[in-house]
């Protein structure tokens, strides 16, 4: 079974303009989850999907930042009017999370688009 | 100040030394996380606690959750380890709050 895939592998664009990255973690996890990796600095969460819902948005840096999640797999995030602040490795991750308490579950991580903002 | 905290932030050993790294947590969690990030960035799990210790080759992951602690030991290190070790907490709600991380080093 493939692992968590992510792309593009690298995407450079200028500033102002809008893109997407996208995961395709791996089937039958139903927990989805984005990160970034800013340049000398850890990680940061963004947004976790379960199913197709995000039940917290609050990670996401801006309104310029969303993400969706479509038939329980594929997930995009989408960024707009980018700034060379969002430079940063994006990291996606997937798990199987099943319902109750103990629902967190290990994470598995794709290979990461690298964002650079001219 | 961070909800987690990694210690030391920088390591460098001989092969075959016993290595520990250090993570202290501020908030409750549902699960802790050791991640294993090798230059070039691929990011690799390596251990979720909930409570006690677990092993894994030659790697050992403890938490004590009353202290809101956990500790990553890797034993008979070698330069293969060389990589940088991310501690990450999940709160309630799949929240994640991550370390700084420790850059190991391991000399031959």
């Amino acid at each position: 079974g493939a692992g968590v895939s992510q792309s593009p592998s690298n995407k450079v664009t200028e500033k102002g303009k809008d893109v997407e990255l996208r995961c395709d973690p791996i089937s039958g996890h139903t927990a989805l989850y984005w990160y970034r990796q800013s340049l000398g600095q850890g990680l940061e969460f963004l947004i976790y999907f379960q199913g197709n819902s995000a039940p917290d948005k609050s990670g996401l840096p801006s309104d310029r930042f969303s993400a969706e999640r479509t038939g329980g797999s594929v997930s995009t995030l989408t960024i707009q009017r980018t700034q060379q602040e969002d430079s940063a490795v994006y990291l996606c991750a997937s798990s199987l999370n099943t319902p109750g308490w103990s629902s967190y579950n290990e994470q598995f991580f794709g290979p990461g688009t690298r964002l650079t903002v001219l | 100040k961070n909800e987690v905290e990694q210690s030391p932030q920088n390591l460098t050993a001989q092969e075959g030394e016993f290595i520990t790294i250090n993570c202290s947590y501020s908030v409750g969690i549902s699960a802790l996380h050791w991640l294993q990030q090798h230059p070039g960035g691929g990011i690799v799990s390596l251990f979720m606690l909930s409570s006690g210790k677990k092993k894994h080759g030659r790697l050992i992951a403890t938490i004590n959750i009353q202290e809101k602690h956990s500790s990553l030991h890797i034993t008979a290190s070698h330069p293969r380890d060389s990589a940088v070790y991310i501690c990450a907490v999940a709160r309630a709600g799949n929240q994640f709050y991550f370390g700084t991380g420790t850059s190991l080093t391991v000399i031959p």
